[in-house]
């Protein structure tokens, strides 16, 4: 069983809608918790990045981290077409050597307009 | 444009050819690393180096090798390519090992 399980997808919602993107997690060690956002044939970009439970908000998105649940979630308001990507989950423990992330293996995303 | 630098963007191998793909930064990170990207199996770390002058095995680093040449620079190796070893292959790096990193945009690699 992998230690970062995300729901596989593919997503299409219309523009405009609210989208939710989630991961669950084994290692109750992870302490650190990021959401990448992968264009087509590019390489991922850091969206958030959240340090233990609670939420964090930039713009249009929020991440949501509930340790006792393992469980994290990104939320896309008011979601474009530009917002059609692959996005990748990510998580590592606090006394890790040199910061090795785990990944989930991501969620293709497409905002019809 | 600051940021992590990936050569060559392709590349097709000979099945037992060898190569080496480069990496460069220039945001004076301390920590970086090499992952490769496969349908279905996300991204999974091969080799990566916590700081100039060390560099640690991980999850899948049978059949490469690494050099962290000087704190800028992390290059990875196949000795002997084999079809198994086609995929996309990302450099990332990170300030001090904690929280996210910043990716190149990756080498595409096939092997024949």
């Amino acid at each position: 069983q992998k230690e970062v399980e995300q729901d596989p997808g593919p997503l299409s919602v219309p523009e405009g809608a609210i989208v939710s993107l989630n991961c669950t997690y084994s290692n109750s060690a992870f302490q650190y918790f990021m959401w990448y956002r992968q264009y087509s044939r590019k390489g991922p970009e850091l969206l958030m990045y959240t340090y233990s439970s609670g939420n964090k908000e930039d713009g249009r998105f929020t991440a949501q981290v509930d340790k006792s649940s393992k469980y994290i979630s990104l939320f896309i308001r008011d979601s474009q077409p530009s917002d059609s990507a692959t996005y990748l989950c990510a998580m590592m423990p606090f006394n890790t050597n040199a910061g090795k992330s785990t990944f989930g293996d991501g969620t293709t995303l497409t905002v019809k307009p | 444009n600051a940021g992590v630098t990936q050569t060559p963007k392709f590349q097709v191998l000979k099945t037992g050819q060898s190569m080496t793909l480069q990496c460069a930064q220039d945001m004076n990170h301390n920590s970086m690393y090499w992952y490769r990207q496969d349908p279905g199996m996300g991204l999974r770390l091969i080799y990566y180096s916590a700081s100039e002058g060390t560099t640690d095995k991980g999850e899948v680093p049978n059949g490469y090798n690494v050099s962290r040449l000087n704190k800028r620079e992390f290059s990875l190796r196949l000795e002997s390519a084999a079809p198994s070893q086609t995929s996309v292959y990302f450099c990332a790096s990170t300030p001090t090992g904690l929280g996210g990193y910043t990716f190149g945009s990756g080498t595409r690699l096939t092997v024949v």
